[in-house]
């Protein structure tokens, strides 16, 4: 199975910082990343597909970078509704694999 | 617009069966792969499998085999997870996924239902 690391777990920033978040593959998913936000108590929601595409009605302070083994994930500048937690997901292999998580708070 | 809604909660006994139900509204069903994913309580989410609704060929992950059947009824646009054996670390919230693509590029899970809690208790 592909392993997908992500870092950091979790993560403290302020109003208007910049965030980033990693991702990374243990073999080769050319660009078939996505991005998922989870708020607390609802569903996934995918934010970026295909590691740099903007799914439709997504505010564009989030991107995706990255592909073969090495992903990233920005929040160009942290708004309040944007805590949640962030999933890194693979699709190129079977079985599709999730990152751990990065629980994003604000300071 | 595109939604995919799952059935109420459930609460089963250890051994028993749940069967989980996923109605797609909004595109058309036979066109799009359906998913399913898990998260037990303050955990990850863990993919569980896939099912083609057109052809009704499936491919589950290698710890559910044996254990986990995924169906389909076309003619109201559902998608059926069951999970049998259950056992109290079966408790989790499943979701159904749809598997979308934007003109021939695969977007993964796009679109995803509500969620349906399955408690295992005795």
């Amino acid at each position: 199975d592909v392993q997908m690391t992500q870092s950091p777990s979790s993560l403290s920033a302020s109003v208007g910082d910049r965030v980033t978040i990693t991702c990374q593959a243990s073999q080769d998913i050319n660009k078939y990343l996505n991005w998922h936000q989870q708020k607390p108590g609802k569903a996934p929601k995918v934010l970026i597909y295909a590691a740099s595409n903007l799914e439709t009605g997504v505010p564009s302070r989030f991107s995706g970078s990255g592909s073969g083994t090495d992903f990233t994930f920005t929040i160009s500048s942290l708004q309040p509704e944007d805590i949640a937690t962030y999933y890194c997901q693979q699709y190129e292999i079977l079985p599709y694999t999730f990152g751990q998580g990065t629980k994003l708070e604000i300071k | 617009q595109v939604q995919l809604v799952q059935s109420g909660a459930e609460v089963k006994k250890p051994g028993a069966s749940v069967k989980v139900s996923c109605k797609a509204s909004g595109y058309t069903f036979t066109s799009y792969h359906i998913n399913w994913v898990r998260q037990a309580a303050g955990q990850g989410l863990e993919w569980m499998g896939w099912m083609n609704p057109n052809s009704g060929n499936t491919g589950y992950a290698q710890k559910f085999q044996g254990r986990v059947t995924m169906t389909r009824d076309t003619s109201i646009s559902t998608a059926y997870l069951e999970v049998s054996s259950l056992r109290s670390d079966d408790t989790a919230v499943y979701y159904c996924a749809r598997e979308g693509r934007i003109l021939e590029l695969p977007k993964g899970l796009d679109v995803w239902g509500q969620g349906t809690t399955v408690t295992v208790s005795s």
